[in-house]
C-alpha cells in the first residue's frame, strides 16, 4: 500500500465548475498536509497547507482534513483553465522532516 | 511564501563531464534542503536530503559518489553530477523548509549529449 495515494487522474471538468481532488495516506502519525501545483514542465509550487482536522479556505481553494478517515481533499471553486495542472498531496509524519508525496492528480479545465 | 532559486535552469553537458547545481534559499535560513529528481510524466523522487554542515543523507539507490551534495552555509546547497551519462539527463528540482512548510526552487534541466 502507497503511503499517500491520489487518483491519478486526468479528471475534467468544464470551467466555472468545483474540481475536487482527493488524498489518502496509511501513516496515523502524520502531521502536516501540503497541496502543491505543478504545471508541466515547472516545479511545485505550494498552495495550502493544513495541519488540524476541518476546512482551511484560501481564495479559490479549500483544503480539508480529516485525520480519522486519514483524508484530506483540495477544492478548486470557479475552476479556470489556468488551473489545469498535476496537483500533488504531500503529508509529513511526526518528527520526520522530509514530506512523502502522492504520485499527483492530473486536473484539465474545460473552457 | 519563502523563495528558493536555482542556477542554472538548464545546463547542456558532454558525457563524462561534471556539473554542479546551486540551490539558494533567498529570505530565510534553512538547515535543510531537499534534492529531488523527476523524469518526465514521472512523479519526484527524493534524491537525499542536504544538512548544514554534515554530510547528506541519500536515499536507497542514488551514488553517493556520483551525486556530490555539499550544504555549505544556511543558504546554500549544491548538487554535482560527476561523470555525467546521458542517463543522468532530468529535471532536478531543489527544496528547503521554511518554518514549517517546505517551497521548491524553479528547477534545472539536465541535458547529457
Amino acid at each position: 500500500q502507497k503511503e499517500v495515494e491520489q487518483n491519478s487522474g486526468p479528471l475534467s471538468v468544464p470551467e466555472g465548475a468545483i474540481a475536487s481532488l482527493n488524498c489518502t495516506y496509511s501513516d496515523r502519525g502524520s502531521q502536516s498536509f501540503f497541496w502543491y501545483r505543478q504545471y508541466s514542465g515547472k516545479s511545485p509550487e505550494l498552495i495550502m497547507s493544513i495541519y488540524s482536522n476541518g476546512d482551511k479556505e484560501d481564495g479559490r481553494f479549500t483544503a480539508q482534513l480529516n485525520k480519522a478517515s486519514q483524508y484530506v481533499s483540495l477544492l478548486i471553486r470557479d475552476s479556470q483553465p489556468s488551473d489545469s495542472a498535476t496537483y500533488l498531496c504531500a503529508v509529513r509524519a511526526g518528527s520526520a522532516r522530509q514530506l512523502t508525496f502522492g504520485s499527483g492528480t492530473q486536473l484539465t479545465v474545460l473552457p | 511564501g519563502a523563495v528558493v532559486s536555482q542556477h542554472p535552469s538548464w545546463v547542456i553537458c558532454k558525457s563524462g563531464t561534471s556539473v554542479k547545481i546551486e540551490c539558494r534559499s533567498l529570505d530565510f535560513q534553512a538547515t535543510t534542503m531537499f534534492w529531488y529528481r523527476q523524469f518526465p510524466k514521472q512523479s519526484l523522487m527524493l534524491m537525499a536530503t542536504s544538512n548544514e554542515g554534515s554530510k547528506a543523507t541519500y536515499e536507497q539507490g542514488v551514488e553517493k559518489d556520483k551525486f556530490l551534495i555539499n550544504h555549505a552555509s544556511l543558504t546554500l546547497s549544491t548538487l554535482t553530477v560527476t561523470s555525467a551519462h546521458p542517463e543522468d539527463s532530468s529535471f532536478y528540482i531543489c527544496s528547503a523548509i521554511g518554518g514549517y512548510e517546505q517551497y521548491f526552487g524553479p528547477g534545472t534541466r539536465l541535458t547529457v549529449t
